[in-house]
């Protein structure tokens, strides 16, 4: 089947936009994760969905970014008066059980770039 | 303070090399995965681990729980084994948050 898919795979907004950033898990995974890679540096744990539980937001940097997720389908992230250090990869995983039982899925990201 | 270490930071080896990058972390984990990212940036699970060893093809990943401390090894490298090489871990009682080393670059030369 087919794996973890993001869209758009590029996105250019200006600064002070709002961005949606759309992950499509594996059918019938139930965690689901959002990181961001900025240029050059690590992975940085932003938002993680299991199942019908509620959402540790504990790594979204500020409340202008926002996620959801319906039931174990799927996720939009979005970004509000988007800032130039928003600029990041954003890449979405999936697992089909609790990570720590299960292999990770990772989409190919979203590269957002705020001028 | 990353509660995640890997080392090297960066590797380089010449093709055909045994190559061991290394991960330690500091409280009790779950599960650690190894996840291999490219240059173009897509990002593949290679291992997933409790405990002991795992092989496939040329990589094996091993683990000390008591150590705290996690082996990549790869076995007669080749330059497409070039890519940055990252270790992930779930706390104990975590709900499932991953906690990221910065990653091993390594390069392989023919």
């Amino acid at each position: 089947g087919a794996g973890v898919s993001q869209s758009p795979s590029n996105k250019v907004t200006e600064k002070g936009k709002d961005v949606e950033l759309r992950c499509d898990p594996i059918s019938g995974h139930t965690a689901l994760y959002w990181y961001r890679q900025r240029l050059g540096q690590g992975l940085e744990f932003l938002i993680y969905f299991q199942g019908n539980s509620a959402p540790d937001k504990s790594g979204l940097p500020s409340d202008r970014f926002s996620a959801e997720r319906t039931g174990e389908s799927v996720s939009t992230l979005t970004i509000q008066r988007t800032q130039q250090e928003d600029s990041a990869v954003y890449l979405c995983a999936s697992s089909l059980f609790f990570p720590g039982n299960s292999p990770l899925h990772f989409g190919n990201g979203t590269r957002l770039t705020v001028t | 303070k990353n509660e995640v270490e890997q080392s090297p930071q960066n590797l380089t080896a010449q093709e055909g090399e045994f190559i061991t990058i290394n991960c330690s972390y500091s409280v009790g984990i779950s599960a650690l995965h190894w996840l291999q990212q490219h240059p173009g940036g897509g990002i593949v699970s290679l291992f997933m681990l409790s405990s002991g060893k795992k092989k496939h093809g040329r990589l094996i990943a091993t683990i000390n729980i008591q150590e705290k401390h996690s082996s990549l090894h790869i076995t007669a490298s080749h330059p497409r084994d070039s890519a940055v090489y990252i270790c992930a871990v779930i706390w104990v009682g975590s709900q499932g948050n991953l906690i990221f080393g910065k990653g091993t670059k390594l390069s392989v030369k023919p």
